[in-house]
């Protein structure tokens, strides 16, 4: 009963490949994200959904592509995998009306490009 | 988009009361503020939010003073499993906190 969950929670792979990462979560919201955060652990926003809409596109290269089938998913697939794409990807969501509570945030996916 | 300025890191002793600070100058008139903990290999969860006054939970309290420039999350008797990086946001409620910033966080080291 995850709020967010995603997968997979490890990655590793080689320089070129191209590799998704999926999210869902059951708290009904109608926004989700996807924050990149650095080996200096910063966070990053890179993409906002809004009810499957696209709102945020934070200047992400556009080898990243998100893709929202329904506003309870939104996968992350990335072409062409770099070096500097080695990161922690967190998935998130938050209700537009909030109330309050902000953002629920996934476990994270660890990315190793090799 | 307010910028929040806190301490890069912070020692305590188990026991103790911990307070950080964060500054937000130019928060504006319908921001919150929202303090998030992040335990190594998870992500953020949420503490507390607060607009103005004092906001207390079961985990912390938030001090906010009237001109809202600044903020103190405050815990209470920390205990080992309180280590984490603390961040402190600065965001609209009514636009879904969509543009929510992280900033650098502060690390709170608990020691025995």
């Amino acid at each position: 009963d995850t709020a967010v969950s995603q997968t997979p929670k490890y990655l590793v792979t080689q320089m070129g490949n191209d590799k998704s990462i999926k999210c869902e979560q059951n708290l009904g919201h109608d926004t989700m994200y996807w924050y990149k955060q650095d080996s200096k652990k910063f966070l990053k926003i890179m993409f906002s959904y809004n009810n499957k809409e696209l709102i945020i596109n934070e200047t992400v290269p556009n080898r990243f592509s998100p893709k929202s089938p329904d506003k309870a998913h939104l996968n992350l697939h990335i072409n062409s995998l770099e070096l500097g794409d080695s990161a922690v990807y967190f998935c998130a969501s938050s209700q537009e009306t909030a109330g309050g509570y902000g953002y629920t945030f996934g476990s994270g996916t660890r990315l190793t490009v090799v | 988009l307010a910028k929040t300025t806190q301490p890069i890191s912070m020692d305590s002793y188990e026991g103790q009361e911990v307070n950080i600070t964060c500054s937000h100058n130019n928060i504006a008139t319908n921001d919150y503020i929202t303090w998030y903990q992040q335990f190594p290999s998870q992500g953020p969860r949420f503490i507390i939010q607060g607009y103005k006054t004092k906001v207390t939970n079961e985990v912390a309290s938030l001090f906010i003073p009237a001109d809202r420039k600044s903020s103190t999350l405050s815990l209470p008797r920390v205990s080992l499993s309180d280590t984490a990086v603390y961040y402190c946001l600065v965001g609209a409620e009514n636009t879904g906190f969509q543009k929510l910033v992280f900033g650098t966080g502060t690390r709170l080291l608990v020691s025995p």
